[in-house]
């Protein structure tokens, strides 16, 4: 696609329920990134992807938290038992692997209540 | 490992002064730099980069940075803000990591213009 593309663009979901988080990032960007950015915060680390592998998931907070890539496009973030402190903006980022500039969609907001 | 680091987690300067916003590396070799914006209920965008060459890179809407490999850093500067600069900037580098390049973003810099 034309950019990279996150969705729900809002999530509100009940503390416990567990949530999937969609990103669809610009054909070709082997590289993927999920980050987090709490209200007031600083972009967090969670998790990159190259292909379809993760070289690094030293950002995830906890197990209740998984990612996934397939096929070298989308990606999808799972939490688990979500609890109200995950509550934040998700975003997702892709770039090719060697040019490195990364292309950011628009988040997702997940409010836990 | 690699890293970056915004020393100010936020500025305040008046509306045309002029404004510079540090950061810091820590890289073996010669990184890849950006520099991102997000404005108040908006994405990022990539203000400029640095890949090779002149270390003075120009990017939109008036801002530049310099890299000095001898101080590690790549700060962004503009000569006049405008109130509608007001906004969070990142800074980052791009290293290699297992399997390929890695996007490392600094914890951001919160700018407030004042008229």
């Amino acid at each position: 696609g034309a950019g990279v593309s996150q969705s729900p663009s809002n999530k509100v979901t009940e503390k416990g329920k567990d949530v999937e988080l969609r990103c669809d990032p610009i054909s070709g960007h082997t590289a993927l990134y999920w980050y987090r950015q709490s209200l007031g915060q600083g972009l967090e680390f969670l998790i990159y992807f190259q292909g379809n592998s993760a070289p690094d998931k030293s950002g995830l907070p906890s197990d209740r938290f998984s990612a996934e890539r397939t096929g070298g496009s989308v990606s999808t973030l799972t939490i688990q038992r979500t609890q109200q402190e995950d509550s934040a903006v998700y975003l997702c980022a892709s770039s090719l692997a060697v040019e490195g500039e990364a292309f950011f969609g628009q988040g997702t907001r997940l409010t836990v209540v | 490992a690699q890293s970056v680091t915004q020393p100010d987690i936020h500025i305040t300067v008046s509306e045309g002064a002029s404004l510079e916003l540090r950061c810091n590396y820590s890289y073996g070799a010669t990184p890849y730099l950006f520099w991102y914006v997000q404005s108040p209920g908006q994405g990022l965008q990539l203000l400029l980069k640095y890949f090779s060459g002149d270390t003075l890179v120009q990017g939109i809407k008036g801002f530049e940075a310099e890299f000095k490999r001898s101080q590690s850093s790549f700060n962004l500067r503009k000569p006049s803000v405008h109130w509608s600069d007001a906004a969070e900037y990142f800074c980052a580098v791009v290293s290699w990591d297992t399997g390929g390049f890695k996007t490392i973003f600094g914890a951001g810099t919160r700018l407030f213009v004042k008229a």
